[in-house]
């Protein structure tokens, strides 16, 4: 069975630290992998990784795909106390494109 | 514009009453999807319209009924809910290529539903 499991499932820094956020997952046809951000309502989109071994970047957020090892990570540097939020990672799998979700890392920065 | 809408944001209803919420999106997505989501646990997919069709029902009770009357549009139809049916319920829209919708998914705010 096609699962994502998330580590750790929360985590509390103080501004300015930086963070790492794992995912890994066990598929059986990987298409893709995508983090989101979630604060009170909808996930944001952050990145979609599909190739091992480049890294995806905007500001102080990066991903990037370990294929082989079958992981992610999502990095956030000089964290900011909005950068709280439970952060959602997810693969696609199929020709159906059903997201199949691991259960988020809560984060919370303190100021 | 990435902006998918939802309509109401908040929702109260009675077991007996029949309620929609709306979902709107203006990207030229022509696949679109409804989710459930319980606190504190990741979205779970309900069902997926693909140009105007409904293409997965993820084995949702019947008191769920999707309805997409066009492609900027879809609605979920509310009928006898159970207080267990309380979530937040979010719209998503992607892009199609080859008749497959694309991997990333745009999400709605979320209409917050309560079920007394």
């Amino acid at each position: 069975e096609d699962k994502v499991v998330q580590s750790p499932l929360s985590l509390v820094v103080h501004e300015g630290d930086t963070v790492t956020l794992n995912c890994s997952y066990e598929v059986t046809n990987f298409r893709s992998l995508l983090w989101y951000k979630q604060e009170k309502k909808a996930p944001t989109f952050l990145f979609m990784l599909t190739s091992s071994g480049i890294e995806k970047k905007s500001g102080r957020l990066s991903s990037i795909l370990d294929k082989k090892e079958l992981f992610s990570i999502l990095n956030i540097t000089a964290t900011q106390t909005g950068d709280s939020a439970v952060y959602l990672c997810a693969f696609n799998a199929g020709n159906n494109r059903k997201l199949i979700w691991g259960l988020g890392t809560s984060l919370a920065v303190n100021p | 514009d990435t902006e998918v809408t939802q309509t109401p944001k908040h929702l109260v209803m009675g077991m007996t009453n029949k309620k929609s919420l709306k979902c709107e999106q203006h990207m030229g997505h022509r696949a679109m999807y409804w989710y459930k989501q319980k606190a504190k646990k990741p979205p779970e997919l309900m069902f997926v319209y693909s140009y105007e069709k409904l293409s997965i029902n993820e084995s949702v009770p019947s008191r769920f009924s999707p309805e997409c009357p066009n492609s900027s549009l879809l609605n979920l139809h509310l009928h006898a809910l159970q207080p267990e049916d309380s979530a937040l319920y979010l719209c998503a829209s992607s892009q199609v290529s080859a008749g497959i919708p694309r991997d990333t998914q745009y999400f709605g705010p979320g209409t917050r539903l309560t079920v007394l």
